[in-house]
């Protein structure tokens, strides 16, 4: 069976300071990849998407950046963090690009002081 | 403007009683619409998808519906209980590398 796996579960940084974030796949072969943000009271937002190794598709502009490195793990990362980079970040994965059928990893909370 | 909007944003049950969560939205053409259940400090995990053809599926005591005509779906949730306390989401599918997503309904149930 195909699971996701996200970590850390929760992360406390200080400004300027650099991110990573990991997620990884295993059970399934290409799987389509994705990083999304989720502010409190807000919907999930689509900041990154990735169909293959070293294939990312910004969303939004942003301080942060995605990388692929391997066909299951997917690094979202900054140079220096701000304190607007503080939330809730979710990986995911999907057989079909951009379907409504994710599953997805278990978060980070990010919070950024 | 959203093209998924969810009614009501936050609701309060006692539990065993039931409840409804309204998703309506403008997401054209449409493939299918899935409601997710994301528990506090987790990720979402997917209840139930409904395609065109579907009007009704359920999950054990979660039901949804779909009328893909006035574009609404519902969340019913019979004899709530605790565990059923979460975040709802409603993510419709418009095919062509297009999904949208809901806010979400928080839901709230207290002994």
């Amino acid at each position: 069976s195909q699971t996701i796996h996200q970590w850390p579960a929760t992360l406390v940084q200080p400004v300027g300071s650099p991110l990573s974030l990991e997620c990884t796949v295993e059970g399934t072969s290409n799987p389509n990849l994705y990083w999304y943000r989720q502010a409190a009271g807000r919907g999930l937002q689509l900041l990154f998407y990735s169909v293959g190794i070293g294939q990312i598709s910004s969303e939004v502009p942003q301080n942060l950046s995605a990388s692929r490195p391997q066909d299951r793990q997917f690094i979202l990362s900054s140079k220096k963090l701000l304190l607007s980079d503080s939330g809730f970040y979710l990986c995911a994965w999907s057989v079909e690009v951009l379907s409504s059928g994710y599953t997805f990893g278990s978060g980070t909370r990010l919070t950024v002081v | 403007k959203n093209q998924v909007e969810q009614s009501p944003q936050s609701l309060i049950i006692l539990e065993g009683k039931n409840c409804t969560l309204q998703c309506n939205y403008t997401v054209s053409p449409f493939s299918n619409l899935r409601w997710y259940k994301q528990d506090t400090g987790r990720g979402p995990v997917s209840l139930t998808i409904m395609t065109f053809s579907e009007n009704t599926k359920s999950n054990g005591r979660y039901t949804a519906t779909l009328d893909a005509d006035t574009k609404q779906s519902s969340l019913h949730i019979t004899a709530s209980q605790l565990s059923d306390s979460a975040s709802y989401i409603c993510v419709v599918s418009g095919g062509n590398n297009r999904l949208a997503f809901g806010k979400g309904n928080q839901v709230v149930v207290i002994p």
